[in-house]
């Protein structure tokens, strides 16, 4: 069975704060991680995807670091805004880029102005 | 970029009675996509793999009879719940990957369907 945890389950910051959230999953068979911003009624809308060990992702405000040898991936916002509430989804891929995503439970960021 | 639409957004229907789920690429073609499922407080938890002109496949403890999976084309997927239940209220979720080549490949998603079955 394939796991990926995220933590914290939510977040509550005030505007203007930077923050961080661990995705962590299985070190073995890795083949990509995922991170989605999803908005509630909205579609997923794709942030990163990182294939390799070190990758560092950024657009904008947001990056994103991966450690495929002990499993871990961290998202960041920098100076964080009403506007980057959401749920942030971490969801790892195995063997190959045809197999299904595997998703974490999210972290629900509120941000407060 | 990538656009995928889901009909209807939210439905409401009788136990007993059979709904359709449509998931379609708008802007690419996708020879796979992935159905989900999202209970309360929990992740998205994949259904089944679907793919154009062959059968889905499923994930296990997920009926394949109770959760029918039509890939026709390779820009319309189609979940039928049938004989709905209220257990079966739930959100379900498609995705699709594009039908390139190169890695790694993006999956992108709809926004979903509330289903309540009463």
């Amino acid at each position: 069975i394939l796991n990926v945890e995220q933590s914290p389950q939510s977040l509550h910051v005030q505007e203007g704060d930077s923050t961080n959230f661990t995705c962590s999953f299985p070190s073995s068979n890795f083949y990509a991680l995922h991170w989605y911003r999803w908005e509630t009624a909205k579609s997923p809308e794709a942030l990163f995807v990182m294939t390799l060990n070190g990758d560092e992702k950024k657009k904008g405000r947001i990056s994103a670091t991966l450690n495929t040898k002990e499993g871990y991936s961290y998202l960041y916002i920098k100076g964080s805004q009403p506007e980057d509430s959401a749920t942030y989804l971490c969801a790892f891929r195995r063997n190959s880029g045809n197999t299904p995503l595997v998703f974490g439970k999210g972290t629900r960021l509120s941000v407060i102005a | 970029g990538a656009v995928v639409s889901q009909h209807p957004s939210r439905v409401i229907c009788k136990s007993g009675t059979s709904v359709k789920i449509e998931c379609r690429s708008l802007d690419f073609q996708a020879t796979t996509m992935f159905w989900y499922r999202q209970f309360p407080k929990k992740s998205l938890m994949l259904m089944a793999t679907s793919n154009e002109g062959s059968k889905a496949t499923y994930e296990q403890g997920v009926e394949k009879d109770k959760f029918l999976i039509n890939h026709a084309s390779l820009t319309l997927s189609t979940l039928t719940v049938t004989s709905a239940h209220p257990e079966d209220s739930s959100f379900y979720i498609c995705s699709a990957i594009p039908t390139l080549w190169g890695q790694p490949y993006e999956q992108y998603f709809g926004p979903g369907t509330r289903l309540t079955v009463t």
